[in-house]
């Protein structure tokens, strides 16, 4: 069974850093795309980033572009996105999310405010 | 990047009928290897998103056949052929063809 598992939210402050985590298991990560996605509250579903098999190509939604790194250990079945810089725009719950973005975890609660 | 418009944004719908949301892209979501990158979703009250149709008409794992994808190049259309109370929700298709991936606006559907 696929099971992604998020982590690293919190409650930070504009201009923080976070970085979240997400584990898989249950398919071969290493043949996978993975991809962030989140939803702030009150408003629809918005892609974040991509990061494909090898790590080499990596692509990004513009308003994260130079504040957001997607990364990835196979070794360890892990996605990151270290987030910084952060604003209240980017108040939202993030999720991990398989290949063309197929399987999701349960998400994790980003909350940007002073 | 590719632009997605879902219409309409809300929906309100007696069980045991039919309802259908509209996904247009502003390019052809077909690529080169002969598939059409369009998904739909449903984002249930409290719950992630979970994946419905994939390619356009592909149910995913799991996924009920009163639910059905069509369409080609830049329309698209999400049937359900008789809603029940457990498909209330936010619907949200979207493209995979090219980064950014992108998603529709979404259309929130009730039961009356």
């Amino acid at each position: 069974e696929v099971q992604l598992v998020e982590s690293g939210g919190g409650l930070v402050q504009p201009g923080g850093s976070l970085r979240l985590s997400c584990a898989a298991s249950g398919f071969t990560f290493s043949s996978s795309w993975m991809n962030w996605v989140r939803r702030a509250p009150g408003r629809g579903l918005e892609w974040v980033a991509l990061i494909k098999e090898d790590g080499r190509e990596k692509y990004y939604v513009d308003s994260v572009k130079g504040r957001f790194t997607i990364s990835r250990d196979n070794a360890k079945n892990s996605v990151y996105l270290q987030m910084n810089s952060l604003r209240a725009e980017d108040t939202a719950v993030y999720y991990c999310a398989t290949d063309r973005v197929q399987r999701w975890g349960q998400g994790t609660l980003v909350t940007v405010s002073s | 990047d590719i632009v997605m418009t879902q219409t309409p944004l809300s929906l309100s719908v007696t069980p045991g009928q039919p309802a259908s949301i509209s996904c247009k892209s502003s390019q052809s979501l077909l690529f080169s290897d002969g598939e059409t990158y369009l998904n739909w979703y449903l984002q249930k009250p409290g719950q992630p998103p979970q994946l419905l149709i994939h390619e356009v008409s592909n149910r995913f794992s799991g996924v009920p056949d009163r639910f059905s994808g069509s369409g080609s190049g830049t329309d698209f259309t999400l049937k359900i052929s008789r809603v029940e109370a457990e498909d209330v929700g936010f619907y949200y298709c979207m493209q995979t063809r090219q980064p950014p991936w992108t998603f529709g606006q979404g259309t929130k559907v009730e039961i009356k």
